[in-house]
């Protein structure tokens, strides 16, 4: 079934660890998308991909990074994770044009 | 780059009352218009969208309206039900950036 998945669905870490938050969609969606959202609140952009090799800073980079080598894959990597990190991660994909938008269901990250 | 305003924040009708959730945005370039539902705990749901060559789009009790002049845009929801009750946001897209923008969201309360 075409979706979008993210993995791990819940994480607990050390401040000052390194970690990946994957996301994958089997949608062949060009557009995918990284968003950091408190249980409830605003969904902020941090990252946001138009295809392959293509990555751009959202609004909240929040000291991540991203890649795009596979059309499927979007990883969101925290260098250095700190208690400010802690929140929910949502990963969406679009369709093209005005192609509707999908969201994983989210990796809750909590950094102690 | 894209802004989205959404009001209100929120918003508590009675059952069988109708409820409406205004959005304006900023960059007379986007021209796709999503709407999501988020009950709590899961991801958020596409539940409407509208292109900007189309001014009103209606699903059983939900509609959308879209004035490209004022760049603002509404969802109506009639005889609301308890099921009903979730954060709803709007979006814009194909701004400038082509990134996909998120409203605060307006959470909604249905009382039985």
């Amino acid at each position: 079934e075409a979706d979008i998945y993210q993995t791990p669905r819940y994480l607990v870490i050390g401040t000052g660890k390194k970690i990946t938050l994957e996301c994958s969609q089997t949608m062949g969606h060009d557009k995918m998308y990284w968003y950091q959202q408190d249980p409830g609140m605003e969904l902020h952009l941090i990252h946001y991909s138009y295809g392959v090799n293509s990555t751009e800073k959202g609004d909240l980079s929040s000291e991540s990074t991203v890649s795009r080598i596979r059309t499927e894959h979007f990883p969101l990597t925290l260098e250095s994770a700190r208690p400010s990190h802690t929140s929910q991660y949502l990963c969406a994909s679009k369709g093209p044009a005005g192609g509707k938008a999908f969201f994983g269901q989210g990796t809750r990250l909590t950094v102690v | 780059g894209e802004n989205v305003e959404q009001h209100p924040s929120t918003l508590s009708v009675q059952e069988g009352d109708s409820a409406v959730i205004k959005c304006t945005y900023s960059d007379s370039a986007s021209n796709y218009f999503p709407w999501y539902k988020q009950e709590l705990g899961k991801r958020p749901q596409l539940i409407i969208d509208i292109r900007s060559n189309v001014g009103e789009k209606k699903d059983q009790r939900i509609a959308v309206t879209l004035n490209k002049t004022a760049k603002h845009f509404s969802l109506h929801i009639t005889e609301t039900q308890p099921e009903d009750s979730a954060v709803y946001f709007c979006a814009a897209y194909g701004g400038s950036q082509g990134n996909l923008i998120f409203g605060k969201g307006t959470k909604l309360s249905v009382k039985p």
